[in-house]
C-alpha cells in the first residue's frame, strides 16, 4: 500500500510569494495532521482534521498560514504570503480510526526555503 | 506545560551495543500511548514501537523494546545490538485519549529528541 504522500518534495520560492503544499493521506485514514519542522522549533503541530473537519488548528502560526481537507484523500497547507522564517520542513501525517492505537504515518516531507 | 521530556540531546554508542533512550512524559489521563519514532538524515519521520498505557507487558518489535514504568512516567527506549544504520534522531512521543464520542485519535505531544550516533 501507498504510504502518505506530499508533493512537492522540494520548494523553493521567494519572499511573499505563495506556497501550496499538498498531501495525500493512507487510504481508510481519518485523521490528517500538518506539522512543521525547524532546527530552533523541533517538530510543530499546525492543524489536524478528523473526518475532513479541523479540529484543532492552534499551532497555525498566523493567518498566513490557512490549511483545507476537501475531501478524505487530500489535503492542501497555503502559505500566504510567504516569508524566509516559514523556511522548514512540512510534514504530513494519518492516522487510522478506531482500535489502531492513533499511530501516526509520516510522509517524506516537503523542505520548504524562502528567500 | 512540556509533556515529554527527553534529557539526552545526543549520545555515541558502539556498533553491537545496546543504547536506552530516556523519555518521561506527564499526564493526567489513565487511557494513553507513547511512541518512539526514528528520523535519518534522510529526513522521514519512521514509527518503531508503541505502548499503550493500559499495556502490561514492555512492547517489543525486533531490535528495539521499550521500558516502561507507569509510576515512574517513564517509557524509554531500548535498541539492542545497535547497529550502523540506527544512527539517527530520535522522538518520543504522546497521545492522550481518543476523542469521544467518535473512534478518532488526537495529537501527539513530541519531545525533543535524542541524536544518536553509532560508531563502528
Amino acid at each position: 500500500d501507498a504510504g502518505v504522500i506530499q508533493s512537492p518534495r522540494h520548494e523553493v520560492t521567494e519572499m511573499g510569494q505563495e506556497v501550496t503544499l499538498r498531501c495525500k493521506p493512507i487510504s481508510g485514514h481519518n485523521s490528517l495532521f500538518w506539522y512543521r519542522q525547524t532546527m530552533m522549533r523541533g517538530l510543530e503541530l499546525l492543524i489536524y482534521f478528523n473526518n475532513n473537519v479541523p479540529i484543532d488548528d492552534s499551532g497555525m502560526p498566523e493567518d498566513r498560514f490557512s490549511a483545507k481537507m476537501p475531501n478524505a484523500s487530500f489535503s492542501t497547507l497555503k502559505i500566504q504570503p510567504s516569508e524566509p522564517r516559514d523556511s522548514a520542513v512540512y510534514f504530513c501525517a494519518s492516522t487510522p480510526p478506531g482500535l489502531a492505537r492513533g499511530t501516526q504515518y509520516f510522509g517524506p516531507g516537503t523542505r520548504l526555503t524562502v528567500l | 506545560a512540556q509533556k515529554i521530556t527527553q534529557t539526552q540531546p545526543g549520545m555515541f554508542v558502539q556498533e553491537k551495543e545496546a543504547v536506552t533512550l530516556d523519555c518521561t512524559y506527564d499526564t493526567s489521563d489513565q487511557s494513553y500511548g507513547l511512541f518512539w519514532y526514528k528520523q535519518p538524515s534522510s529526513g522521514e519521520m519512521i514509527f518503531l514501537i508503541y505502548q499503550g498505557s493500559y499495556d502490561e507487558q514492555n512492547a517489543t518489535e525486533g531490535r528495539y523494546s521499550l521500558n516502561f514504568q507507569k509510576a515512574r512516567k517513564s517509557a524509554n527506549l531500548v535498541i539492542s545490538a545497535s547497529q550502523l544504520g540506527d544512527s539517527a534522531m530520535y522522538f518520543c512521543a504522546m497521545r492522550e485519549g481518543q476523542i469521544p464520542p467518535t473512534d478518532s485519535w488526537g495529537k501527539l505531544q513530541f519531545g525533543a529528541g535524542t541524536q544518536v550516533v553509532v560508531t563502528p
